[in-house]
């Protein structure tokens, strides 16, 4: 257990539908990165957050849009979804914002019908 | 872009074995060099990371950066049937797409 949490487990949605997917970052921790994992695609980066501030960004669609918050967990919403947004969604938190010690958590499955 | 690059595989070999994985890097710039370990779409586990050029041990791993080359590699010693998984190697905020590694008792 890498102490990083993400809820919910599962998502069963459909096309053109919005959704929010929650992280807790490990204790004491102040970056959150969250990354889409599909088959064909591998793990993609979409968005870090560190102490509440935006510190990089990747590949992310503009139907995305992340957040961090006081207490540093972090919500990603996804909007106008579609069936290729169908993906694995995690989230990993570290201590610092370089990134070269992630903890992941377990994941959301997004499944888009 | 990807920024790091490596082979998917499969790999499958005997228990016992010493397993080779490699990458490599585009950008120079890069210091900091990760690999994660990850079970059937669980979520990546990081084993090491090293900082610059050179070794890290830690048990069976062994993690080796060559920056002349910018090359990245994971060698595993005595392989065990619980080290197949997908091992992923990673720079900050950028992960190559894995390779598959089978230990076949």
């Amino acid at each position: 257990d890498s102490g990083v949490t993400q809820t919910p487990k599962h998502l069963i949605t459909a096309t053109g539908q919005r959704v929010t997917l929650r992280c807790s970052p490990r204790s004491g921790d102040l970056s959150v990165y969250w990354y889409q994992q599909s088959l064909d695609q591998g793990l993609q980066f979409l968005i870090q957050y560190y102490n509440g501030e935006e510190r990089a960004k990747g590949n992310i669609l503009e139907r995305f849009s992340a957040q961090q918050f006081p207490d540093l967990h972090s919500e990603l919403n996804l909007s106008s979804l579609e069936l290729g947004d169908s993906a694995l969604y995690f989230c990993a938190s570290s201590v610092g914002g370089q990134g070269y010690e992630q903890y992941f958590g377990p994941g959301t499955r997004l499944t888009v019908t | 872009q990807k920024e790091v690059e490596q082979d998917p595989g499969p790999l499958s070999v005997p228990e016992g074995a010493i397993v080779s994985l490699n990458c490599t890097y585009s950008n120079s710039a890069f210091q900091y060099f990760m690999w994660y370990r990850q079970y059937s779409r669980k979520g990546p586990e990081l084993l090491m990371y090293t900082y610059s050029s050179g070794n890290k041990e830690d048990g069976r791993f062994t993690a080796q950066v060559d920056k002349s080359s910018k090359y990245i590699s994971l060698f595993i010693r005595d392989s065990q049937p619980s080290d197949s998984a997908t091992y992923l190697c990673a720079t900050p905020r950028d992960f190559g797409t894995g390779t598959s590694l089978t230990v076949i008792p």
